[in-house]
Formats: C-alpha cells, sequence, structure tokens
C-alpha cells in the first residue's frame, strides 16, 4: 500500500520565485495536513483539509503561501513570491478520519526547500 | 494554547542500556497524545497514541506511559536502529479540531 507521495523532493530556486510543493494522500483518507519542520521552531501546521476543503489555515504564515485540494488524491502548497526564510523541510500527512477518533496521521518524506 | 515539551534534547546511550525520554504537555482537555519517530530526511513514522491517564502501550523496545500532565518513552535494552528524533504531539479539546502540537523532538542516539 502505497504511502503519502510528496513531490519533488528537493527544490532549490532563487529569491522571488514561485514555488509549487506537491501531495498525493493514501488512499481514502479523507483528511490532509501541510506542515514545515525548521530547527527554530520544530514542526509547525500550516494548514489542513477536509474531504478536499480547507478547515484550519491559522498556520499558513502570510499571503505568500497557498495550498489548495482540487480532488481526493492531490494537493499543492504554494509560495509566490518566495524568500530565504522559507527554507524548511515541507511534509504532508493524511489521515482516514478525525486525528481524535483513534487514527494517525502518515506522513510523507518531504520536500527540502532551500530558497537563495 | 496547547504547549509540548520534550526532554532531553539529545540522548546518547550504549547499546542494552535503558532510559526514558519525557514529554510534558499543557493542554485543554486532552483528546490524545502521540509519539512518532523520525529517521533523517524521512517524514515521522506514527508509533503510538495514549487518550487516557495510566494507559501504556508497547511496541518491541518502546514502552509509552501517560499521566495527567507528561508522556514518557521507556527504551528497554535499546540498539543502535533505535537511533532516531522521537517526537511527542497533543491533540487538545474541541477548538484544536484536528490540529496536532508537536514537541521539539529528543534525538536518541544508541551506540554499539
Amino acid at each position: 500500500d502505497a504511502g503519502v507521495i510528496q513531490s519533488p523532493r528537493h527544490e532549490v530556486t532563487e529569491m522571488g520565485q514561485e514555488v509549487t510543493l506537491r501531495c498525493k494522500p493514501i488512499s481514502g483518507h479523507d483528511y490532509l495536513f501541510w506542515y514545515r519542520q525548521t530547527m527554530m521552531r520544530g514542526l509547525e501546521l500550516l494548514i489542513y483539509f477536509n474531504n478536499n476543503v480547507p478547515i484550519d489555515d491559522s498556520g499558513m504564515p502570510e499571503d505568500r503561501f497557498s495550498a489548495k485540494m482540487p480532488n481526493a488524491s492531490f494537493s499543492t502548497l504554494k509560495i509566490q513570491p518566495s524568500e530565504p526564510r522559507d527554507s524548511a523541510v515541507y511534509f504532508c500527512a493524511s489521515s482516514f478520519a478525525p486525528v481524535y477518533s483513534n487514527q494517525p496521521q502518515h506522513f510523507g518524506d518531504g520536500t527540502r526547500l532551500s530558497i537563495l | 494554547e496547547d504547549q509540548v515539551t520534550q526532554s532531553p534534547e539529545a540522548l546518547r546511550l550504549q547499546e542494552g542500556e535503558s532510559s526514558s525520554l519525557n514529554c510534558s504537555y499543557t493542554v485543554s482537555g486532552l483528546r490524545g497524545l502521540f509519539w512518532y519517530r523520525q529517521d533523517p530526511g524521512k517524514g515521522p513514522e506514527f508509533l503510538f497514541t495514549l487518550y487516557s491517564a495510566g494507559e501504556e502501550k508497547e511496541k518491541e523496545r518502546l514502552k509509552a506511559t501517560l499521566t495527567k500532565k507528561e508522556s514518557f518513552l521507556h527504551i528497554t535494552a535499546p540498539k543502535p536502529e533505535d537511533s532516531a528524533t522521537y517526537l511527542c504531539a497533543v491533540q487538545g479539546g474541541e477548538t484544536s479540531g484536528s490540529r496536532l502540537t508537536f514537541g521539539e523532538g529528543t534525538q536518541l542516539t544508541v551506540n554499539p
């Protein structure tokens, strides 16, 4: 059974460029989460979706960040324009049901983003 | 606001030397406490969920316990392959929705 698939695994780009990160959740999972991990702040939730609808985007740092989920098998996180402080590892996770119903979140292997 | 503090930040053990990792939390209405393992270059891998004080769960050399204020991850007779960063996360009350709050993690190194 395939896990959460993220692409690209690594992205290096220059400041000001648009960056798009992609995620394919586990089939049948109806919750999708985007996280950012840095040494300074650890693992932070950016936004999560339920049945393709954004539920909580309070962790999105600013308007330069946007996320979409056009269908149950695909989501994107976009940064435009990118800045060096956006450099981090971005993780996507999915779960079968709300976390409090005993279903854990399953994580992809992340996208390591470097903004020069 | 939910808060999670893990200690120590780093722990170095000899193979076979048992120890414990701590996760202290402040949350309004705990609905779940989660332990994950993260290897370098990988995403967090789910280990355990604990829901109520007194609950314990085991998996191979790992045992997780929960009180009203903290959780412990006990590692018995660790092996080098147990080396990883261990993350603790909590889910709070209804206002938290499905949001998890993670601690900074404990980086465990087990030397042969």
